[in-house]
């Protein structure tokens, strides 16, 4: 069974452009979520998917930030345009049901990220 | 400072050796993961914690609910056991949402 893609493994762009990723979870999980490491720091919570609708954009930065899962399967999320101080690696993850709910054992699937340096 | 306090940052360790990563976090949570990253790989999930203790192989994860502390051990380390560990909680004062602590990076030179 294929894991978790992300899809470019790096992206280096120019400050204020464009950058697109790309992540294809594990067939029939309803459920995608966006982390993020910038550099030095540790993970932060993005958004969480349910299907195709955002359950949870709390973590979302800013404006610039868009993320879409059009019909619930692979999910894109667009910088636009870059800052330099979103460099860093963006990972998503995927699970049937909502993970951590307490009583579950749900298990989480990480892809392997995406470097993005913004130079 | 970071909510979820992993120590040490860096560890090397030798061949064989019994390894301890720490995590500690300051509010009452409904679960803690343990999760893997080798060099150029994707994150794992190693364990999930709510309470007491769990063993998976050579891997072992505990946690002490009321002293809000949860240990990864690692017995008879081996090279292959390189990677980033990471502790992450979940808990109604996150919102529900995953925190994570920075990391630690684990080297066992053989």
């Amino acid at each position: 069974e294929a894991g978790v893609t992300q899809f470019p493994s790096h992206s280096v762009i120019e400050k204020g452009q464009t950058v697109t990723l790309r992540c294809d979870p594990i067939s029939g999980h309803d459920n995608l979520y966006w982390y993020r490491r910038v550099m030095g720091k540790e993970i932060k919570f993005l958004l969480h998917f349910v299907k195709e609708s955002k359950q949870d954009e709390s973590g979302m930065p800013n404006n610039r930030f868009l993320a879409e899962r059009t019909g619930g399967t692979y999910s894109t999320l667009k910088v636009q345009p870059a800052e330099l101080e979103d460099s860093g690696v963006y990972f998503c993850a995927s699970s049937l049901r909502p993970w951590g709910r307490r009583g579950t054992n749900e298990k989480l699937f990480f892809g392997s990220g995406t470097q993005l340096s913004v130079l | 400072k970071n909510e979820v306090e992993q120590s040490p940052q860096n560890l090397t360790a030798q061949e064989g050796e019994f390894i301890t990563i720490n995590c500690s976090y300051s509010v009452g949570i409904s679960a803690l993961h343990w999760l893997q990253q080798h060099p150029g790989g994707g994150i794992v999930s190693l364990f999930m914690l709510s309470s007491g203790k769990k063993k998976h192989g050579r891997l072992i994860a505990t946690i002490n609910i009321q002293e809000k502390h949860s240990s990864l051990h690692i017995t008879a380390s081996h090279p292959r056991d390189s990677a980033v560990y990471t502790c992450a909680v979940r808990g109604m004062e996150y919102g529900n949402k995953l925190v994570f602590g920075a990391g630690t990076i684990l080297r066992v030179k053989s």
